[in-house]
């Protein structure tokens, strides 16, 4: 089974809609992240919490928010969906003890398309 | 805050030996770090050098220059697989003494041709 999942994989919907994507973990790490990807933009982050008390805004904010349930589930919300925001997903996990490296574990990723 | 700058994109053939430079601008250092994503998967961790020099990971090597906020992403006998994208990434400083978040540069496409 994979150490990171989203769901959905992939989502199309309408300007307006109220959306959820799901990140869960099981490799019991504290820190969770959410990125959005567009081509040529690289990987712009979202939220990203270090605990389940820890909630942080990245570069690109506005128009989301998280919600950090427990230490192995973090959802991204877009309250109001608009079409500039279809992009692809990514929720990644990092171990707070793992040193310098911080390196980070990403899911497969959520494919939104709003229309 | 952080800046990272890298090619928009490479090209070489198959055998080939190509270096993909990132330069970066942080508020305290914590090591450069490199992630490989192949189109429509998930980025990768590659590599990280937290020291000047090279380190060799079989066809991988990285290599870090502190002094000159320059490091460099070197891949040899190319294959058509190593077709992707490379980001290089910094640690910002956080909170206290608890290390900051990953910032990722635009990412280098690179491809291979047979």
């Amino acid at each position: 089974d994979a150490d990171v999942t989203q769901t959905p994989r992939n989502r199309i919907t309408k300007t307006g809609k109220r959306i959820m994507l799901e990140c869960s973990q099981t490799k019991g790490h504290d820190r969770m992240y959410w990125y959005r990807q567009d081509p040529g933009l690289g990987l712009q982050l979202i939220y990203y919490s270090f605990d389940v008390k820890d909630i942080n805004k990245g570069e690109i904010s506005d128009g989301y928010s998280v919600s950090r349930q427990a230490q192995a589930k973090f959802s991204l919300s877009l309250e109001s969906a608009i079409p500039n925001q279809t992009a692809l997903y990514f929720c990644a996990t990092s171990d707070a003890a793992g040193g310098l490296t911080d390196t980070q574990y990403f899911g497969p990723g959520t494919r939104l398309t709003v229309l | 805050g952080q800046s990272l700058e890298q090619p928009s994109e490479v090209t070489a053939v198959e055998g080939a030996i190509v270096q993909i430079n990132c330069t970066y601008q942080t508020s305290g250092f914590y090591g450069l770090s490199w992630y490989q994503q192949h189109d429509g998967g998930a980025p990768t961790f590659l590599s990280y050098n937290a020291l000047d020099g090279l380190e060799e990971t079989g066809r991988f090597s990285s290599f870090l220059s502190r002094s000159d906020s320059y490091g460099y992403l070197l891949l040899q006998e190319l294959q058509m697989k190593d077709s992707a994208s490379y980001f290089c990434a910094v640690r910002g400083g956080g909170r206290g003494s608890t290390l900051g978040r990953l910032y990722f540069g635009r990412g280098t496409q690179l491809t291979v041709w047979p």
